[in-house]
């Protein structure tokens, strides 16, 4: 069992739509971090949350809008999504210097 | 930037031993990872070295690291279908960032 949970595990949604992906850890980690992977390729980083306060963002567009409610939860919120988005969407949480520990995932399908 | 490399496929019978190398170009890595992905979840992680070790024994994996040629290996004993997955190395440069490599799919041969 992954200690890392990530919710929904499919979403289908329109170019149009509004959606949100959640995460949730208990391991006191400070650290949370949204990856995106496509099919048979490694995972990319998007964004990194250090003590709910956001220190990476990776170029990403602003369709793509993370927010971390307090140390145990990461969102992502999605709006106006392309199919290229289409992807599996991981979330992660470490402590600095250690490893990541990574959610199975959210599949997104963006039609 | 910093890379991580690693070979793209790999094939053995099971009950064999498993061989998946990695080269890392970042000369102050300090942790090297490995993780698995199975088809639909996330990547769960297997083991990881310091970069002050030369070797680190699990159970049936084995990781060996030479920091001198930035070459990294691991070593999977008796091969089941289980193991049949995606291996990412890693090299954590710091700053939470982590560089993967591309994966090895191993595929095991009943």
């Amino acid at each position: 069992d992954t200690e890392v949970t990530q919710t929904p595990k499919h979403l289908v949604m329109g170019m149009t739509n509004k959606k949100s992906l959640k995460c949730e850890q208990h391991m006191g980690h400070r650290a949370m971090y949204w990856y995106k992977q496509k099919a048979k390729k490694p995972p990319e980083l998007m964004f990194v949350y250090s003590y709910e306060k956001l220190s990476i963002n990776e170029s990403v567009p602003s369709r793509f809008s993370p927010e971390c409610p307090n140390s145990s939860l990461l969102n992502l919120h999605l709006h106006a999504l392309q199919p290229e988005d289409s992807a599996l969407y991981l979330c992660a949480s470490s402590q600095e210097f250690s490893p990541l520990h990574f959610g199975n995932g959210t599949r997104l399908t963006v039609t | 930037g910093e890379d991580v490399e690693q070979s793209l496929f790999l094939s053995v019978r099971e009950g064999d031993s498993s061989v998946i190398n990695c080269t890392y170009t970042d000369s102050s890595s300090t942790y090297l990872y490995w993780y698995k992905q199975e088809p639909g979840a996330g990547l769960q992680l297997l083991t990881y070295i310091f970069s002050n070790m030369d070797m680190k024994q699990d159970q049936r994996l084995t990781v060996l690291l030479n920091k001198k040629d930035k070459h990294l290996s691991l070593r999977i004993a008796d091969t089941q279908t289980g193991d049949s997955a995606i291996y990412f190395c890693a090299d954590y440069t710091g700053g939470f960032k982590t560089i993967f490599g591309a994966g090895t799919r191993l595929f095991v041969k009943a």
